[in-house]
């Protein structure tokens, strides 16, 4: 089984400054088969980004991923008040598929 | 647009079964898989497994074995996830999602929480 470690466990910043969250995971991922979730108190979780770097519909340009092999990254440009939630990274290239256990991206 | 729609919230007793449903609209069900999804209260997400919507083959995660059953009623576009021999543990939100692009989980269900509770 892939474990996922995201890091940080609570990522503390301001609108408008950059948030950087990050993904290990304990073996090597299929870059084609990796994604990132938001999801916000109450809610189902939210696809952001597919197959490492590919947004999902309706998903702003200040959110992009990035990486390779065991190390993946999603960056916000600018934080927005509406950003502020749990991210989740997932492997869905073996099975069983695994999450992160998230990063809580919060107002400072 | 693509919509998937769960089953209200549950409270059962340890011992009994629930049966959760997730009825989708908006695609052609038969041609997209469906996944589990179970999160706890205030804890991550964990992929239960998911289900051929076209041959009716269900594949378990690791721990979601022997009392989780996975089935559907394709004349209704409706998957459904049912628990036996309910725990006190199994307390958390069910949720459902479509397969998409190379299996991701493009689209999710609202969530159906679900409370064993003697």
């Amino acid at each position: 089984e892939v474990v996922l470690t995201q890091s940080p466990g609570t990522l503390s910043l301001s609108p408008g400054e950059r948030a950087t969250l990050s993904c290990r995971a304990s073996q090597s991922v299929d870059s084609d088969y990796f994604a990132w979730y938001q999801q916000k108190p109450g809610q189902a979780p939210r696809l952001l980004i597919y197959g490492t770097s590919s947004r999902a519909t309706g998903v702003p340009d200040r959110f992009s991923g990035s990486g390779s092999g065991t190390d993946f990254t999603l960056t916000i440009s600018r934080l927005e008040a509406e950003d502020f939630a749990v991210y989740y990274c997932q492997q869905y290239g073996s099975s069983p598929e695994t999450f992160g256990q998230g990063t809580k991206l919060e107002i400072k | 647009q693509v919509q998937l729609v769960q089953s209200g919230s549950e409270l059962k007793k340890p011992g009994a079964s629930v049966k959760v449903s997730c009825k989708a609209s908006g695609y052609t069900f038969t041609r997209f898989s469906i996944n589990w999804v179970r999160q706890v209260p205030g804890q991550g997400l964990e992929w239960m497994g998911w289900i051929n919507t076209n041959t009716g083959n269900p594949t378990f995660a690791p721990g979601f074995t022997g009392r989780f059953v996975f089935s559907l009623d394709t004349s209704v576009n409706t998957a459904y996830l049912q628990i036996n021999s309910l725990k006190a543990e199994d307390t958390a939100n069910y949720y459902c999602a479509k397969g998409g692009v190379r299996g991701v989980m493009g689209y999710w269900g609202q969530g159906t929480l679900v409370t064993v509770s003697s």
